[in-house]
């Protein structure tokens, strides 16, 4: 049972270059979440899905779209990044109202 | 609209020393409440959470939570502060039957030999 795992670890990107993030879970969770974390701000959440197929804006969505084409999996794109955009991503999963469970995190830089 | 204060960014104390990390909530209703842990380089880990019934929660590594309705608290206690507790702690409150959570700005607890 391997939880959430997100990969890549570590990344390092130019400006408008594009990536996706991915994040699996294997504990057949409804909800799932894409939140970033810098100094000072705790996470914001960029965007979550309550099902498959399905997903919304959170609190900071602006140069990201995700995708929850398998219950599963849930992937963060940044079709042109930007030197803000460098954080570190998590990704969580959970219950309706329960526990979220987190991956170990991306650290992504954009030079 | 929910929201939720961590009081002091930093927090240091000497090992054996009480541990109290402080969380306030702002919510309508008695929402769910959590306190995780995050050691560096890692994600965020599940400390304890108050749901219904019991106000004092126990949790991992002999941390405990009090949830106070009437002051809108839930603050973090360990009665003995440990080397390894020096960690970055959050916050977070949800409300039954929705998706959204809100962390606090977490608080970053050193201990000190």
């Amino acid at each position: 049972n391997a939880g959430v795992t997100q990969t890549p670890k570590f990344r390092v990107l130019k400006t408008g270059q594009s990536m996706t993030l991915l994040c699996a879970q294997d504990m057949n969770h409804e909800y799932m979440y894409w939140y970033r974390q810098d100094p000072g701000m705790g996470l914001r959440l960029i965007h979550y899905s309550v099902g498959e197929g399905t997903t919304a804006k959170g609190e900071v969505p602006d140069g990201y779209n995700v995708s929850r084409l398998k219950k599963q999996n849930f992937l963060l794109g940044l079709e042109s990044a930007a030197p803000s955009q460098t954080s570190v991503y998590f990704c969580a999963s959970s219950l309706r109202g329960g526990v979220q469970y987190f991956g170990a995190g991306t650290r992504l830089s954009v030079l | 609209a929910q929201s939720v204060t961590q009081l002091g960014s930093h927090v240091s104390v000497s090992e054996g020393a009480l541990v109290l990390l402080r969380c306030n909530y702002s919510s309508s209703v008695p929402p769910y409440l959590f306190w995780y842990v995050q050691y560096p380089n890692q994600g965020l880990h599940l400390l304890l959470k108050y749901t219904t019934g019991a106000t004092l929660v126990k949790g991992i590594n002999g941390f405990e939570a009090e949830f106070k309705k009437s002051e809108t608290s839930f603050h973090l206690t360990k009665p003995s502060a440990h080397m390894s507790d020096a960690a970055e702690y959050f916050c977070a409150v949800c409300h039954s039957g929705t998706y959204k959570y809100i962390f606090g700005t977490g608080t970053r607890l050193k201990v000190l030999a």
